[in-house]
């Protein structure tokens, strides 16, 4: 049974580009978060989606954008690149159902680098 | 957000029990507490939640304060793998946002 996975695991980019990460989610799983962690930091809300639409967003600006595919699949999207925007981006899921939420499953992350 | 406050590091040795605590004084009546860890180069790990009563699970345990504004994870017995940063997380009822803070590094020692 797959876990979360992510893809790619390392990226180099440079100031003002745009990069797409990418995330399949645990077998069975239908919600999709993404997470931001710098250096030293533990992980940032960035937005969580569900049925193909974003539910929950943190507080990150609108470079940060994504997509959920009809496979729960998500990919995270950051155009005009920043230095502060290097960290390992994590994709976690889960099985949404109300009240007491099931436990996110991680991946291993994407370390992106931006020179 | 509601927030955790947790030491910054703690040390075991192989074998002991170790507690980690962590404080949450704003926590409200429908707030669940969750613990993460983060093994290095790896992504976080659930641990084990709860609400009210303790937990047991294979992992650890979750002792939970009676006015739930504080808990402590305890691991049995460490082993080395155990060394990772632990995270104590106030998930708000109904909503799959984690709030992490710096969390508790746990170096044991053989």
């Amino acid at each position: 049974d797959a876990g979360v996975t992510q893809s790619p695991t390392h990226l180099i980019k440079t100031r003002g580009q745009q990069v797409t990460l990418r995330c399949s989610p645990k077998s069975g799983h239908d919600t999709v978060s993404w997470y931001q962690q710098a250096l030293g930091q533990g992980p940032q809300f960035i937005f969580q989606y569900y049925e193909e639409e974003e539910r929950q967003r943190g507080n990150f600006p609108d470079r940060f954008s994504g997509h959920q595919f009809p496979n729960y699949s998500s990919e995270l999207n950051v155009n005009a690149l920043l230095l502060g925007d290097s960290a390992l981006y994590l994709c976690a899921s889960s099985y949404r159902r109300t009240g007491d939420r099931q436990p996110q499953h991680f991946g291993d992350g994407t370390r992106l680098s931006i020179l | 957000d509601a927030k955790t406050t947790q030491p910054n590091s703690m040390e075991s040795n192989e074998e002991e029990p170790v507690h980690l605590p962590c404080n949450h004084s704003t926590i409200s009546g429908t707030d669940y507490i969750h613990w993460y860890r983060q093994l290095p180069s790896q992504g976080p790990e659930y641990v084990i939640h709860g609400l009210t009563s303790n937990v047991n699970n294979r992992m650890a345990s979750l002792a939970i304060a009676e006015d739930r504004k504080s808990s402590t994870l305890i691991l049995h017995r460490a082993t080395l793998r155990d060394a990772a940063v632990y995270y104590c997380i106030l998930r708000v009822y109904n909503t799959d946002k984690l709030i992490f803070g710096t969390g508790t590094r746990l170096q044991v020692f053989p």
